[in-house]
């Protein structure tokens, strides 16, 4: 039962170089994003998806893009990275049905950017 | 607008004290969803506990039980007899219509043998 995935789990990254998130979840949900966790500040939404081809923007969507291609799939592109975007990211999915439904979360990758 | 406030940054106790953890949210919307979630050092976020806006009805389960009070805004969440396994950052989070979560900044807890 592998629910949420997120590759890699460690990255280092140097300044401008760009890399992509990758997370896959084999439970059929519709609803999936991505948050960043830093220091003191919880966690924030980076970017949403409903379903495939849907997607919108979170609360900090700068420096980010996503697509989503499959139900399963959700990857999180950074296209420049910067040292501001140092941060642990998780993916999360759940079922759209309705706003209740709990919030299956991957494992987190943490990411440095120097 | 949409928030959550957990005001306590960290908490220190001693094995088998209890332990109060405070969420306080806000929220224009009549329906909404409020939950725990727990972050042991590993960092996996662990889901706790759900609650509809509809459904005041405090809960137990085991050591751990929760108080929804709509009055206040408030969704506080106490562990009875505190273990040093309990020792982790706890996340109180509020779900929109919009399929947003909404997390408070974390309360780190530590428990001390």
């Amino acid at each position: 039962n592998a629910g949420v995935t997120q590759t890699p789990k460690f990255q280092v990254l140097k300044t401008g170089q760009s890399m992509t998130l990758q997370c896959a979840q084999d439970m059929n949900h519709e609803y999936m994003s991505w948050y960043r966790q830093d220091p003191g500040m919880g966690l924030r939404l980076i970017h949403y998806s409903v379903g495939a081809g849907i997607t919108d923007q979170g609360e900090v969507p700068n420096g980010y893009n996503v697509s989503r291609s499959t139900t399963e799939d959700f990857p999180l592109r950074l296209l420049s990275a910067a040292p501001s975007q140092t941060s642990v990211y998780f993916c999360a999915s759940s079922y759209l049905a309705d706003s209740g439904n709990t919030i299956y979360f991957g494992e987190g990758s943490w990411l440095t950017v120097v | 607008a949409q928030k959550v406030t957990q005001a306590q940054t960290e908490i220190s106790v001693v094995e088998k004290e209890d332990v109060t953890l405070d969420c306080v949210y806000e929220t224009r919307d009549t329906t909404y969803y409020l939950f725990w979630y727990k972050q042991p050092p590993s960092g996996e976020l662990v889901f706790l506990i759900r609650r509809n806006s509809f459904d005041e009805q405090n809960e137990i389960s085991g050591r751990y039980s929760w108080n929804f009070q709509k009055s206040t805004s408030s969704f506080n969440f106490t562990i009875t007899a505190s273990q040093v396994v309990d020792s982790a950052v706890y996340f109180c989070a509020l779900r929109s219509n919009f399929n947003k979560f909404y997390f408070g900044s974390g309360t780190k807890l530590n428990v001390k043998p």
